[in-house]
Parts: structure tokens; sequence; C-alpha cells
């Protein structure tokens, strides 16, 4: 079984600052990367999308990736107490068909 | 999560009863998934079809059946419910590259 390892947190920052969620993988030719939100009772919602090394960036949050390190990070500036969910990194496997998914970070955003 | 719709919402069964979820998709998915999810396990896959006409296994499949009615349809049925079926269940649709879309979820439990 292919390891996607997220610290389930909860990962608690103020209003205002950064947040930065972390993920590893074990499967070393996984080749695409997704992080998801996923607020309480509802379903996973697709926030970030990334394919090579690097930062990629959309509005407040940045997605980076590490291949050679096998990590991928998500980084959320200005954070909101809307932003507080539980963040699910996602890894298309090398081999496999479907994502593999970490079992999530608890994100909480103080007033 | 407009475009992948789950029927029904709620269900609660004894354990025994068969019952079908349903899935629809019009976002023109090729590949359509179930998910399971459940408290401290995070999303676990249960069957997948990467096109109309086929269905594979994936990490959970046990007292499970899929049928891919066509490319718009993905169904799960329980042939027999146990307590341990009792979960959120979540359809998904994925795009050519990689992004996965779900749907709603259906609050499953069996008593």
């Amino acid at each position: 079984q292919k390891e996607v390892e997220q610290n389930s947190g909860p990962l608690s920052v103020p209003e205002g600052a950064i947040a930065s969620l972390n993920c590893t993988y074990s499967d070393r030719g996984s080749q695409s990367f997704f992080w998801y939100r996923q607020y309480s009772g509802k379903s996973p919602e697709l926030i970030m999308s990334i394919y090579s090394n690097g930062d990629k960036e959309d509005g407040r949050f940045t997605a980076q990736l590490n291949k050679a390190s096998q990590y991928v990070s998500l980084l959320i500036r200005d954070s909101q107490p809307s932003d507080s969910a539980t963040y699910l990194c996602a890894v298309n496997p090398n081999s496999g068909y479907a994502l593999n998914f970490g079992k999530g970070t608890s994100l909480l955003v103080t007033p | 999560n407009a475009g992948v719709t789950q029927t029904p919402k709620f269900q609660v069964l004894k354990t025994g009863q068969s019952m079908t979820l349903q899935c629809a998709q019009d976002m023109n998915h090729n590949s359509m998934y179930w998910y399971r999810q459940d408290p401290g396990m995070g999303l676990r896959l249960i069957y997948y079809s990467a096109s109309e006409g086929t269905t594979d296994k994936g990490e959970v499949p046990n007292g499970y059946n899929v049928s891919r009615l066509n490319k718009r349809e993905f169904s799960l049925r329980l042939e027999s419910a146990a307590p341990s079926q009792t979960s959120v269940y979540f359809c998904a649709g994925d795009t050519n590259t990689g992004e996965l879309f779900f749907g709603e979820g259906s609050r499953l439990t069996v008593l």
C-alpha cells in the first residue's frame, strides 16, 4: 500500500498568520499531487494541484513540491477563520490508478 | 459539488438488509470512484471504474459490488449490510489531469 502521511493536528494558528501543512509520500514515482479542503460534514473540495517541482501559487494558497525529498506542502497566507477545516493531501501513485489520500490535517484559525 | 450527484444522502439499514447507492455525473468524466470515509481512517477506495463497462477493486472492496451502467452512472451495492459498513460514502469522477470531484456524500448507518 502506497503511503501518504500527514500530521493529524490540530494545527492552530492566529488569524492573519501563515498556516503550513505538510505531507510526505512513499511512492517515488508519483507524478500528480493534490490538496483538498473538507469542512465538517461536507465533501472534499479541490483547492490546489501540482505536478512539477517548485511552488505554485493561487491567491492565498501556495503548494510546494519536492520530489527528491518526497514531500508536498500547502501554505495558506493571511489565514482566516473560514479556513478552519481538514486539509487532505492526495497523491496519484506511479503504478496505480486512483488517488491515495492522507488522513488529513485539522486546521483551526483563531480570531 | 455540481456535476456529481449521489442518492440517498442519508440511510439507516438493519443488519442483513441490502441497498444501492446511486451516483450520476454530468461532467463527462471517464473514470468514476467510490470511497468510504471513517473517523481516523481517511478516505479509502472501495471500487473504481476507468471507463464504461469496466470496474476494479480498490483497497476495501469486501461486502460491496458496483455497476457502471453507462458513462454517467456508477452505483454501489451492499448485498447484506453489516455494522462495519456504517460510514460516509463518496462518489467521485476525475478529469484527464487526475483531479477528483466529489459528490456530496451518502451517510449510511447500519444497526
